[in-house]
């Protein structure tokens, strides 16, 4: 079935950075665009980026623009979130998604289980 | 930046319908989805393209859209809909959610 897998997560300082990753079984990951959202304890969804199929187009939200990078390998049925210098309110549960739709209608489906980052000193 | 507005919660008593709102200028030109998030669980989307229901997913979720508004309906709300409850929306390249509505079936 189609499944997404988060890893990567775990406990960095300000400043410090993290790479996740996301597996993707199922389905040819390679014809699909693929997002990252994330969720602060307590609070709602915030998507971050996402990617085209391609990697030829990139797209951020202003929050992590110039500190996250998304990319992916349709090798391996990867795609990936590097974060550099990290700060507190980046603490979130970080969930990957598959894009399904068209660029003008469009929608989540499946989700990862998530994977936690915390910063923190 | 383009914004999403839900009520922070509601409640409905079993049985009973609940309606669910999103508001942002202009929503009813975009085309909004719906997703359910159970505590501790991942979201679902429940709703796409305004109206749709994805396969599996229980004939008592509709959703409609008009004007500045959409809405995501429950029909003969039951006690394992209690959830929360994000609208999402394309804005130019970049993708919003609203602020999300914790449903409490009472």
């Amino acid at each position: 079935q189609v499944q997404l897998v988060e890893s990567g997560g775990g406990l960095v300082k300000p400043g410090g950075s993290l790479r996740l990753s996301c597996g993707a079984s199922g389905f040819i990951l390679s014809d699909y665009y693929m997002t990252w959202i994330r969720q602060a304890p307590g609070k709602g969804l915030e998507w971050i980026s996402y990617i085209t199929s391609s990697s030829h187009t990139t797209y951020y939200a202003d929050s992590v623009k110039g500190r996250f990078t998304i990319s992916r390998d349709n090798a391996k049925n990867s795609v990936y979130l590097q974060m550099n210098s990290l700060r507190a309110e980046d603490t979130a549960l970080y969930y990957c998604a598959r894009w399904v739709g068209t660029t003008t209608s469009y929608w989540f489906d499946p989700w990862g289980q998530g994977t936690l980052v915390t910063v923190s000193s | 930046s383009y914004e999403l507005t839900q009520p922070p919660s509601m409640s409905v008593s079993p049985g009973q319908t609940a309606s669910i709102t999103c508001s942002g200028d202009d929503l009813g030109d975009r085309y909004t989805s719906w997703y359910q998030q159970k505590p501790g669980q991942s979201p679902v989307v429940v709703i796409y393209h305004n109206n749709r229901r994805p396969s599996g997913i229980s004939e008592r979720f509709s959703g409609s859209s008009s004007g500045n508004t959409a809405t995501l309906t429950i029909s003969a709300t039951q006690a394992l809909d209690e959830a929360d409850y994000y609208c999402q929306a394309r804005d130019s390249t970049t993708v919003v959610f609203g602020g999300g509505t914790k449903l409490s079936v009472l």
